[in-house]
């Protein structure tokens, strides 16, 4: 059973500031999906991962793909308030034909 | 505008009674699906379909029913089965190529049981 794990799952950080939030997944897969989810809104698609080392930038994210590690990270760089939201990571599941989702970060950005 | 319509937003209902959500895509997407989410938590798998008149149960199917009569309408039904149905639901759609794709979402439904 693939399992997807986040962490942090609750993120606190200062305006200006760089954090990394971790997405881990237990079994072989080469494509991971980002998504955004303001408060009582539905999810919005961040950045698409399919293959090893992939890397996609977008304003002051930044995310990348390790199929080897089974890792994916989602990079904030220089932290403004608008960034405040769920992020959710996604894993395609091997020949399952559905994603698994992570539990989801709440980021906060204070100013 | 393509997109993929959720209605109705927000829907009330008493213990015992039957509702259905209502999912329609204009996107041409071969594959819908429907995902719970509770408060603080992650999507479940409710319910998809890869082509019209074909379902399959996702991780959290007991309680629900759907129908594929269309390729643009994906409706589910909570039963009165379904022991905790208060929950925030999400319809998507996807066209498969290698693997799952792309989700797209629609707006949500929030359903409160009172």
């Amino acid at each position: 059973e693939l399992k997807v794990e986040q962490n942090p799952l609750f993120l606190s950080m200062q305006e200006g500031k760089n954090y990394t939030i971790y997405c881990n997944y237990s079994t072989t897969s080469d494509r991971l999906y980002w998504y955004r989810q303001d408060p009582g809104k539905s999810l919005e698609s961040l950045f698409v991962l399919l293959s090893n080392g992939a890397v996609k930038q977008e304003g002051r994210l930044m995310a990348s793909l390790d199929t080897k590690a089974r890792l994916s990270t989602l990079h904030i760089t220089a932290a403004v308030h608008d960034l405040s939201a769920t992020y959710f990571c996604a894993v395609d599941m091997e020949y399952g034909n559905k994603l698994v989702f992570g539990a989801g970060t709440i980021l906060r950005v204070k100013s | 505008d393509g997109g993929i319509t959720q209605s109705p937003k927000y829907l009330f209902r008493k213990e015992g009674q039957n509702v259905t959500l209502s999912c329609e895509q204009n996107l041409n997407h071969d594959a819908m699906y429907w995902y719970r989410q509770d408060p603080g938590q992650g999507l479940r798998l409710i319910y998809y379909s890869q082509i019209v008149n074909d379902f399959q149960k996702g991780d959290i199917a007991e309680g629900y029913s759907v129908s594929r009569e269309k390729k643009e309408s994906f409706p589910l039904t909570v039963t009165s089965a379904q022991k905790n149905p208060t929950a925030f639901y999400l319809c998507a759609s996807s066209t498969p190529g290698q693997g799952i794709g792309e989700l797209f979402f629609g707006e949500g439904s929030r359903l409160t049981v009172l």
